[in-house]
Formats: structure tokens, C-alpha cells, sequence
């Protein structure tokens, strides 16, 4: 299957600071990458769809101001958590849509936490 | 409001055994309908997926059935194993756009 990678897989930032997490799609073109955030063993909520070379999408309730999204590439989405607290700690997957919406496929995940 | 339902929440079967996770819908706009399998700390993966123009998919183990009228499919596990323990979500994606819709996910334990 297609490949999406995801980086870092963990970080820890202090309150108040701002920390991105990248989502590249490493074997395809993706128009559309998809964010979302996990809390544990719960299911996958959806942030907000991204598309290339346009605003993206954000869910009811997800502040735009505070999970920033940019999609400059067909290859390359990133997610920019900004002025992050401890509630803001999560697990945050990126997936990308291949041949425009067939499928998506995930990314392995990034572990914020906000200290 | 959850478009798509998912049951059981936790499922426990013994080594060898057939692991059977159902889904639900009601939006008949739905024509795609993967299952993802998840392991703790990370990203779900693609397992096997369905389009409404059949009743049933198998790959390997895994099997999907469909029943379109009654709005509903479900994922078979045969000859279920220790390491197929995970976290498994079904999906489903509406034919007028990209967005994926998700189940609540079934916490799978296959014990030895």
C-alpha cells in the first residue's frame, strides 16, 4: 500500500510554545491529506481536511487559530499546534487520500506532550 | 451523531476462533467501505475493504460481508491469533466527496 509518513513520532514541548508536525506522502501524489486527533482508546477524530494549494477544511469545534494547516505540496502537509497547553496532549495522525479519494491511508502517528 | 456504528466495543476470543466485528449505516450516499487495524501507539493501517456491488471479500483471513439492504457489514476473522489483537475500525465514504466517516473502534484480545 501507499506510504505516509509522519514526523516526529513523539514530541514534548513546554506550555505556551508551538510545535509542527509534518505529513509527507512518500510513494504518491496526495491532493487531499486528512488530521486527526486520538485521545486513548478512543476513536480517530477528525481535525480537518487539508487540500493542496487551499485553506483547509476544520471540523466544528477545532480552532483554526490554534491547529494551523498548510498543504503547500502534493507531498507535504503540516500541522502547526500553536501556544500549546497540557490539553492540547494527544495523538495526532495525518492520512492522505490516493487517486482522489479511492482510499486513504495513515500515517503512523505523532505523540504530543505538553509539559 | 455517529454515521457509522460499530459493535462490539471490546471482543475476547480464543486462539483460533472467529473474531466477528459488525458496522452500521444509514447514509445510502456511502460506497466505499474500508476496515483499518490499529496497534497501540500506532497509525491505523488498511486491512481490507468493499465497494456495495458485492456481498462478501476475502483476503487471507480477513473477510468482509455486506448486506446492503439492511445497511450493515461486518469484518470476519478466521483462525483469529494472538497477534491480530489490536484496535479495528470500519469506515465508510460517501460518493460525493473525500471525506471518510469512522466506527468507534472494537478493542480485539485473542488469548492463546
Amino acid at each position: 500500500g501507499a506510504v505516509v509518513s509522519q514526523h516526529p513520532s513523539w514530541v514534548i514541548c513546554k506550555s505556551g510554545t508551538s510545535v509542527k508536525i509534518e505529513c509527507r506522502s512518500l510513494d504518491f501524489q496526495a491532493t487531499t491529506m486528512f488530521w486527526y486527533r486520538q485521545f486513548p482508546k478512543q476513536s480517530l477524530m477528525l481535525m480537518a481536511t487539508s487540500n493542496e494549494g487551499s485553506k483547509a477544511t476544520y471540523e466544528q469545534g477545532v480552532e483554526k487559530d490554534k491547529f494551523l494547516i498548510n498543504h503547500a505540496s502534493l507531498t507535504l502537509s503540516t500541522l502547526t499546534v500553536t501556544s500549546a497547553h497540557p490539553e492540547d496532549s494527544s495523538f495526532y495522525i495525518c492520512s492522505a487520500s490516493v487517486n482522489s479519494g479511492n482510499t486513504i491511508y495513515f500515517g503512523e502517528g505523532s505523540w504530543l506532550t505538553v509539559v | 451523531q455517529q454515521q457509522v456504528k460499530q459493535s462490539p466495543q471490546s471482543l475476547i476470543v480464543q486462539k483460533g476462533g472467529i473474531s466477528i466485528i459488525n458496522c452500521a449505516y444509514e447514509n445510502t450516499a456511502f460506497d466505499y467501505f474500508p476496515w483499518y487495524q490499529q496497534f497501540p501507539g500506532k497509525g491505523p493501517a488498511l486491512l481490507i475493504a468493499i465497494r456495495p456491488d458485492v456481498s462478501e471479500k476475502k483476503e487471507g483471513r480477513f473477510t468482509i460481508s455486506f448486506n446492503k439492504s439492511a445497511k450493515q457489514f461486518s469484518l470476519h476473522i478466521m483462525d483469529s491469533q494472538p497477534g491480530d489483537s489490536a484496535t479495528y475500525f470500519c469506515a465508510a465514504r460517501a460518493n460525493t466527496g473525500n471525506q471518510f466517516y469512522f466506527g468507534t473502534g472494537t478493542s480485539l484480545t485473542v488469548i492463546p
